[in-house]
């Protein structure tokens, strides 16, 4: 099963920062990638998928790059609402799917 | 408007059973696959079983496998999580989610608490 890391846990950043997180995969894959945003006690939300395509409705200041084994999403500028949990997840190879461990975005 | 409502969570004694269901309304749910996805209180995400749309395949995890069976009603437009042979680790809120098309998980609901305890 392919295992996704993602990088760092927590991160400490004010509003208008631009944030990068990673996430690396224990083997190459397509770019079947997602990236997830989870508030305190919400369901996760969809903001990318297929790496870098971004879903509908989800502000243009976040965004997906990478390929094989190492993937990111970049925040260009913080915003208020951005403070939450992300994760991301490989759906590449049915049926097994799993997600990053998350990364935790907190106000500096 | 797209929802998806779970509803059967609760608190059950270890070695027990629970059966999670999922509604689903505002799309055309024998088009999609579904699955469930859990989180456990402080932790992280957790893919548990997803099901074809016609309820033809079903994958599980490996720590549920023999213990969980995932299923739908496509009439009924409703998703299911059988539940059995439960243990403290199963403890969670489980998420009723929709597969998009190549995309991942792109509708959620809002989940139901299963906590296993004696």
């Amino acid at each position: 099963d392919i295992q996704m890391t993602q990088s760092p846990s927590t991160l400490s950043a004010s509003v208008g920062d631009r944030v990068t997180i990673t996430c690396r995969a224990s083997q190459s894959f397509t770019n079947r990638l997602a990236w997830y945003q989870q508030k305190p006690g919400k369901a996760p939300k969809l903001l990318i998928y297929k790496a870098s395509t971004l879903e509908s409705g989800v502000p243009s200041r976040f965004s997906g790059s990478g390929s094989g084994t190492e993937f990111t999403l970049t925040i260009s500028s913080l915003q208020p609402d951005d403070f939450a949990t992300y994760f991301c997840q490989h759906y590449s190879s049915h049926p097994t799917w799993t997600f990053g461990q998350g990364t935790k975005v907190e106000i500096k | 408007e797209i929802q998806l409502v779970e509803s059967g969570g609760g608190l059950v004694q270890p070695g027990g059973s629970l059966r999670l269901s999922c509604a689903g309304s505002g799309f055309t749910f024998t088009s999609f696959r579904m699955s469930w996805v859990r989180q456990a209180p402080g932790k992280g995400l957790e893919w548990v079983a997803n099901i074809e749309e016609d309820g033809s395949e079903k994958f599980y995890v490996d720590s549920v496998k023999g213990r969980f069976t995932i299923s739908r009603d496509n009439a009924k437009n409703s998703l299911y999580l059988q539940m059995s042979g439960l243990r403290a680790e199963d403890t969670a809120v489980y998420f009723c989610a929709r597969i998009g098309y190549d995309k991942g998980f792109d509708n959620w609901g809002q989940g139901t608490l299963v906590t296993v305890s004696s």
